[in-house]
């Protein structure tokens, strides 16, 4: 498998612009994240997916933000209008989540979108 | 509000050395627990992951957990200068599908 896959790598868009990050997740994964990474505020949850259905998107900044999940093998987060403070590194993160006691429930991140609005 | 809390560092040993790492959480329900690397301009990745009481090792590292006292450290022995990362704490709860993550922990090794 070629693991979690995201685009673009690298973003740098004017401040306004909409930006849409993409994500591929591994295959047979039923359990899809989103996450931002900042210096400031380290590594926070943005919204996360099971079985293609939005769970928890009360990380989610604003309404600036959303997030879909068409089918099992793609998601997308767009951000319109986009604003400085969203510079961050933005990562996609899949696994075979469940509850309890699981081997299964680890991530798998993919190797992040960097995003830089101006 | 669930909390894993780990000193942000940095934390610096010689090549050679023990480095310990310690992450403390809130959630005295939390039973599975992780440890993250994540190299400078990288993704994380999972080196770690424990679920019951004690050590467990594997390879030059081992990960010690003691729900009693809420906390889950990760010991690296002979570090190496490539161990130079930061490394994320990470707690879930039985209750949950959601893994809580520290803010991650600076090492770095000096030759």
């Amino acid at each position: 498998d070629a693991g979690v896959i995201q685009s673009p790598r690298h973003e740098v868009t004017e401040m306004g612009q909409e930006v849409t990050l993409r994500c591929k997740p591994i295959s047979g994964h039923n359990s899809l994240f989103w996450y931002r990474q900042t210096m400031m505020r380290g590594l926070e949850l943005l919204i996360y997916f099971n079985n293609n259905v939005p769970i928890d998107d009360s990380g989610m900044p604003e309404d600036r933000f959303s997030a879909k999940m068409p089918n099992a093998s793609f998601s997308t987060l767009k951000i319109q209008p986009s604003e400085p403070r969203d510079s961050a590194v933005y990562f996609c993160a899949s696994s075979h989540l469940g509850r309890g006691l699981s081997g299964a429930n680890v991530l798998t991140f993919g190797a992040g979108s960097r995003l830089t609005v101006l | 509000q669930k909390e894993v809390e780990q000193n942000s560092g940095p934390l610096s040993v010689p090549e050679g050395a023990i480095a310990s790492l310690n992450c403390t959480y809130s959630d005295r329900g939390s039973q599975s627990f992780f440890w993250y690397r994540q190299y400078s301009g990288k993704s994380p990745e999972l080196i770690m992951s424990i679920y019951s009481n004690g050590d467990k090792e594997d390879g030059r590292f081992t990960a010690q957990l003691n729900k009693a006292s809420q906390y889950v450290s990760l010991l690296i022995r002979d570090s190496q200068p490539s161990d130079s990362a930061t490394y994320l704490c990470a707690v879930k709860s039985g209750g949950s599908y959601i893994p809580t993550f520290g803010r991650g922990t600076s090492l770095i090794v000096h030759p």
